[in-house]
């Protein structure tokens, strides 16, 4: 299984909206609606933002919300905040009934 | 609460096999639908999934990496345990253990441990 695409960058002002992509096959994120996004901080471990697509985990910002559209699916960030600075990850299920995360994007704050 | 501690060795030999144990509390391997995965991290790069097992011991493998991985788990002691084996340099990363719940998803990580392969 091939990692899902990313773009390695994405910036923004404090106060505007970003949005992440995240590419895959039919086989992974156009096949079910079970893809999860995590932001990373350095040196700290993953946490989960989104899940299932379009979900939040109790504590997440709703500065965060997901969407899919056939193979791709997007994370957007609204009202950016210097705290949003960090490094993203989606990640899908696969027809392998295994998981897959992708190549990952640093977001900066300018 | 949920937490998750990965423990082993900070430096192994290439050649060598890996061992790390994933100790957690906050809930029971035996429950069903849960889970407990590995992720990897080479420094500077991106995260990359390992294995994950379940409350039925089903167990499941990155595609890539099968033929040199093995999870198993003691629901008795709350440990999870993935060896690697043939280590090289290319395995040199910080290694994560994850509690999948019932959704495909990981919600609660571990700190990570640093491994360093090197001779």
């Amino acid at each position: 299984q091939s990692a899902l695409t990313q773009p390695a960058s994405v910036s923004g002002s404090p106060g505007q909206s970003i949005t992440i992509s995240c590419t895959g096959t039919s086989s992974d994120v156009g096949g079910y609606n079970y893809v999860s996004w995590y932001q990373q901080h350095p040196g700290k471990a993953p946490k989960l933002m989104i899940y299932d697509v379009s979900n939040r985990p109790s504590g997440v910002s709703n500065r965060f919300s997901g969407s899919k559209s056939g193979n791709t699916a997007s994370l957007t960030i609204s009202g950016l905040q210097a705290e949003d600075e960090a490094d993203y990850y989606c990640s899908s299920y696969t027809s392998s009934s295994t998981l897959v995360f992708g190549t990952g994007t640093k977001v900066t704050v300018l | 609460q949920i937490t998750l501690k990965e423990s082993g060795p900070t430096l192994v030999k290439p050649t060598q096999t890996l061992t790390l144990t994933c100790t957690f509390s906050g809930f029971s391997l035996s429950t069903s639908g849960v889970g407990v995965g590995w992720i990897r991290q080479p420094p500077g790069k991106a995260l990359e999934w390992l294995a994950l097992i379940y409350w039925d011991d089903d167990k499941r493998y990155s595609p890539s990496l099968k033929s040199r991985l093995t999870i198993t788990k003691d629901t008795s002691k709350n440990q999870v345990v993935l060896t690697m084996t043939n280590m090289d340099p290319v395995d040199t990363a910080t290694y994560y253990c994850a509690h999948r719940g019932l959704g495909k998803y990981f919600d609660y990580w571990g700190q990570g441990t640093l491994v360093t392969v090197s001779s």
